[in-house]
């Protein structure tokens, strides 16, 4: 199972927004309704932001959105933060039973 | 509030096993999977297997599986991850991380393991 493609970096100013892709295939993303993405600042354990394409967690912040289409899945951060600066995995179910992550991307907050 | 603390950091080599353990509290420990990740230096985050809290049933990525034992003790709350053959490409973060609603919503500090002769 291949890692889910991420683009490597994606950058914006502060309050704007920005949108980054996660592409996979009918076996994980395209076939279920189990994306997932996570916020990891260096040094620390990743945080679930999102869970099952589109919905927070508890206490996450209404400025991260999720969505699905087809075999690619996207995550937006409205209003974009200089705490938001942090890189950014989505995960998938597959149809083997297994879990992937993508290749991350790098947030950067101009 | 549902807590994983892992055992520390560990410094192997090549060829050896390590072992890293996973304690879990403040939560019902059947009721929940418990996953491993691993992040080498500078590397996205890859996913090794789970095991059911309840059952013991595990499930293993096609690229470990071979050399990863995922295993529980109830009595002690705490899941443990081996790993065989050790080479320096399994230098990497080890992280366990529960799973909870189709994501994993909480997550153990993490383990480095170094792998050096």
């Amino acid at each position: 199972q291949s890692a889910l493609a991420q683009p490597a970096s994606v950058s914006g100013s502060p309050g704007q927004s920005i949108t980054m892709s996660c592409f996979g295939s009918s076996s994980d993303i395209g076939g279920y309704n189990y994306v997932s993405w996570y916020q990891q600042h260096p040094g620390n354990a990743p945080k679930l932001i999102i869970h099952d394409v589109s919905y927070r967690p508890t206490g996450v912040s209404t400025r991260f959105s999720g969505s699905k289409s087809g075999n690619a899945a996207s995550l937006t951060i409205s209003g974009l933060q200089a705490e938001d600066e942090a890189s950014y995995y989505c995960s998938s179910f597959t149809l083997s039973g297994a879990y992937v992550f993508g290749t991350g991307t790098r947030v950067t907050v101009l | 509030q549902a807590q994983l603390v892992q055992s520390g950091a560990d410094v192997k080599k090549p060829g050896a096993s390590v072992k890293i353990s996973c304690k879990a509290s403040a939560y019902t420990f059947s009721n929940f999977p418990i996953h491993w990740v691993r992040q080498a230096p500078g590397q996205w985050l890859e996913w090794m297997g789970w095991i059911n809290g309840g059952n013991g049933n595990t499930k293993y990525s096609r690229r470990f599986q071979d050399r990863v034992t995922i295993s529980r003790d109830t009595s002690a709350n705490t899941v443990n991850l081996e790993v065989t053959s050790l080479t320096s490409g399994d230098t990497a973060v080890y992280f366990c991380a529960r799973g909870d609603s189709n994501g994993w919503g909480t997550w153990g500090q993490g383990t480095l393991v170094t792998v050096s002769s």
